[in-house]
């Protein structure tokens, strides 16, 4: 089975840093593109950002260009979000997900619980 | 603001049928036909119900279907089971490489 275990996430100050990871199984991680989409409290489903299955192109949403940067390691089958200069408007559960830009995201991660507060 | 606008919540009574509407623009969901729909049901990851507008994951039960009129996608729940009572979000390729979310609909089955 297609499996993504996320770990990462907590509480930081504005202006802060904070990586979070994903851990993929169950396929071949390298041939397929990976997404991070996520979830402010009580609110919708926002993308954040897509990396190419090699991992040479990367997409990033208005909010957060300049700022995230979506990395991976295809010989650990793991997938990164770089959160920089935080803001208190990015506290939100994030979820990786398999599936690049014109992709269904599936399967996606169990989440990760952001907050950005001083 | 989400770029995608669905309805805030529909309703249904068990066995109906009810749909749920996806409106953007000709630079996403009327330029390509890369339209997914995701079911969320409360404190869980979404879930893929359909992609390429029309196209079901396996496993996923053919109650559910996915459509598209012009700049407008459109999410058909047929046969409708208390399960099915969840938010539903519609999302859609754009022109500048980016993927747009809708803001969500509440389906609640009566």
């Amino acid at each position: 089975d297609v499996l993504l275990l996320q770990s990462g996430g907590g509480l930081v100050q504005p202006g802060g840093s904070l990586r979070l990871s994903c851990a993929a199984s169950g396929f071949t991680f390298s041939s397929h593109g990976m997404s991070w989409v996520r979830q402010a409290p009580g609110k919708g489903l926002e993308w954040v950002s897509s990396i190419s299955g090699p991992g040479g192109s990367t997409y990033y949403a208005d909010p957060v260009k300049g700022r995230f940067i979506v990395s991976r390691d295809n010989s650990d089958n793991t997938l990164f979000l770089q959160m920089n200069s935080l803001r208190t408007e990015d506290t939100a559960v994030y979820h990786c997900a398999k599936g690049h830009l014109r992709d269904g995201f599936d399967p996606w991660g169990q989440g990760a619980l952001v907050t950005v507060s001083s | 603001q989400s770029a995608l606008t669905q309805p805030a919540s529909v309703s249904g009574s068990p066995g109906q049928s009810i749909t749920i509407s996806c409106t953007g623009t000709g630079t996403d969901v009327g330029g390509y036909n890369y339209v997914s729909w995701y079911q969320q049901h409360p404190g869980k990851a979404p879930k893929l119900m359909i992609y390429e507008v029309s196209d079901r994951p396996s496993g996923i039960s053919d109650r559910f279907s996915g459509s598209k009129s012009g700049n407008t996608a459109s999410l058909t729940i047929s046969g409708l089971q208390a399960e099915d009572e969840a938010d539903y979000y519609c999302s859609s390729h754009t022109a500048r490489y980016t993927v747009a979310f809708g803001g969500g609909t509440k389906v609640t089955v009566l």
